[in-house]
């Protein structure tokens, strides 16, 4: 499986800020995803980063507030924009195959806390 | 779309004695089943899979079965030791979700030492 990395692994922010969070892979992959994991809850997918193309975007979720970069097939950013209290997440990103039939590998995830 | 239902939430269990979680979905068209280990202050780990080709996997005390009819498919771990002490979740694909997996919503396992 793929080695995968973010940074940073934790944060705390101010309210109206933004943060950007970066997903590094040391294999090249075909798919790209990222996740919000709020307290206690299960994974909710917020996009599919694709390389060189916009990101596509879940119900519930829009660009303006979580603009996504796919530059090449092993690296990847998702930033928050303009956060609230309610961002407080752990946002995780994940790997996958066109021909994995579904597997994917997520990263370690980044804990994120807005004041 | 998918709906993936994860059964019980809580699960305690002696060290040493059987554990098993059993995840629903509804899309028959749904062919491969992840179980994911997460523990605290870390991402989820893929800890053994399942395609709808197959009725069941196992992987040293990790096992996996799978009923197609029912669309429902369960995890199993025996001997359970401290370490197993986290929370799983289950998830199903479908070609229909292209490439997007459904998550249930976890499952927190105690191991009592």
């Amino acid at each position: 499986s793929a080695v995968i990395s973010q940074k940073p692994s934790r944060d705390i922010c101010q309210r109206g800020t933004s943060l950007t969070i970066q997903c590094q892979v040391d294999s090249q992959v075909t798919m790209m995803f990222w996740y919000r994991q709020q307290p206690g809850q299960s994974l909710t997918l917020i996009a599919t980063a694709n390389q060189g193309s916009e990101a596509t975007y879940e119900s519930g979720f829009v660009i303006d507030k979580f603009p996504i970069s796919r530059p090449n097939l092993t690296f990847s950013t998702l930033t928050v924009s303009n956060m609230s209290p309610e961002d407080s997440s752990i946002y995780l990103c994940s790997v996958g195959g066109t021909g994995t039939g579904g597997t994917q590998y997520f990263g370690p995830g980044t804990r994120l806390l807005v004041l | 779309g998918e709906n993936v239902e994860q059964h019980p939430s809580t699960l305690s269990v002696q060290e040493g004695d059987s554990a098993v979680i059993k995840c629903t979905y509804s899309d028959s068209a749904s062919n491969y089943f992840p179980w994911y280990k997460q523990e605290l202050g870390k991402g989820p780990q893929l800890i053994i899979d399942i395609r709808s080709n197959v009725g069941e996997k196992k992987d040293q005390r990790i096992a996996v079965t799978l009923n197609k009819t029912a669309k429902h498919f369960s995890l199993h771990i025996t001997e359970t030791q401290p370490e197993d002490s986290a929370v799983y979740f289950c998830a199903a694909h479908s070609p229909r979700r292209n490439n997007r997996l459904a998550f249930g919503k976890g499952n927190q396992v105690v191991v009592i030492p």
